[in-house]
Formats: C-alpha cells, structure tokens, sequence
C-alpha cells in the first residue's frame, strides 16, 4: 500500500525555521515526484513545489520561490519542506502529495494526511 | 490561471450538479478534479480530463476541453457534499481553481 506519513503539528514564532516531512512507503521513493500543497485557513488549494527524488530537481511556484526550500533523504524514503524565517502568512495546513505515475509530474493520487504549521508571536 | 464557478451551489440529493473550471489560455489534457472534505485530504477524482480515477463512483465525470472543462455530478449523493477543485497540469506553476463548496438545499 502506498502512503505518505506527514510530521506532527508546529506552533513557531516570526522569524523561527521549520522543517516539516513526509514519509514514503510501498513504493520506489526516488521514482515518483513529490509535491507540496498549502491550504491556508478556509481558504483553497496551493501548489508550493515539486521535488524528484533521483536528483532532487525542484520546481517552485514563483510566489513561494526563495522562501520555502524542498529536499529529500533517499536513505529513509523522506521528503522536507523548510523555511529559514517564518512569517505569519505562512500559517497553514500542508499537504505532500504524489502523481499516479513514475518520472513525471501529472495528477496527485496519493496524499498525506497534512501538518498544520502555525506561526504567532 | 483557472476559474472555477460557481463558488458555492446548493442542490439536493439526486440532482444533477455541473462545476465549470475556464483557463486563461489553452491547456492539454492535462486536467484534474479534486474532491475535498472538511479537515481531510483532497482526493482525486477525474484525471487528463475525463479519466475515473480508480474506486471513484461512475456518477462523477468530466468533459472540456482548452480553456474549459466541467465536472458533473449526475446524480448527488449524501457523501458529495464537499469542496471540489480542478487543477491543470500543463505548464508551471501548477494551479488549482478557486474551489466549489456543495451544499445542501
């Protein structure tokens, strides 16, 4: 069975870093890309960025680019998102996610259950 | 850029319900639907425009093409109340639309 098991809810204040996983199971993790998606509180879906795992090329939404970072440990199937200083407006839920076909970034068929990251001074 | 309409609809079981998604510009078919229920993850439901994702009932399909694709619901069920999102594929940054909260009458 695929999954993808997401870190446990973070509570950091302005400025803090933070890094946040997922971690694969019952598949080849560095086959398939990863993707993250933020939701922010009653609000929509957002892609963050995608991740392949064999080489770890990234692709950044624009608006995102340059302050969250995406990375992978091959050795332990994981997957991270990061951030070196928070900001308020990065309060959300965050899901990681993975398409439904290996070497290409197309529909995401599986997901994690989500981390809630909440940044409040 | 997608546009999804309407933001919220109110139906009843058994009625037939359509959530239209429009792009910017032209994409392939590579065009997703999404179901999402509160606190859960999304799930998919619709892939390259048409395709039943595995497991999904046949009462949900999709249709379009280039710069406007629907999803229809023919027949609303108790478990199709939730937020729906199409999601294109095509080119970065990968978008979704704004959402459809389905409501009941």
């Amino acid at each position: 069975e695929v999954r993808l098991v997401q870190s446990g809810a973070e509570v950091k204040k302005p400025g803090e870093s933070l890094k946040i996983s997922c971690q694969a199971s019952g598949y080849t993790f560095p086959s398939y890309w990863i993707a993250w998606v933020r939701q922010m509180p009653g609000e929509g879906l957002e892609w963050v960025g995608t991740i392949y795992p064999r080489d770890s090329d990234a692709k950044y939404n624009p608006a995102l680019e340059g302050h969250v970072s995406l990375s992978v440990d091959q050795s332990i199937n994981t997957a991270y998102l990061h951030w070196r200083s928070l900001k308020a407006s990065d309060s959300a839920m965050y899901f990681c996610a993975r398409p439904s076909l290996p070497g290409v970034v197309n529909v995401f068929e599986t997901w994690g259950q989500g981390t809630m990251v909440t940044v409040s001074s | 850029q997608l546009t999804q309409s309407p933001s919220f609809l109110s139906a009843s079981v058994g009625e037939r319900v359509t959530i239209t998604c429009r792009a910017s510009q032209g994409i392939s078919n590579k065009f997703a639907w999404y179901q999402q229920k509160p606190g859960k993850a999304p799930k998919l439901l619709i892939y390259d425009v048409f395709q039943l994702q595995s497991g999904v009932p046949s009462r949900f399909s999709g249709s379009g093409s280039a710069t406007e694709f629907t999803l229809t619901i023919s027949s609303l069920q108790p478990e199709d109340f939730a937020t729906y999102y199409c999601q294109q594929l095509h080119l970065y940054p990968l978008t979704f639309g704004g959402g459809t909260k389905v409501e009941t009458k």
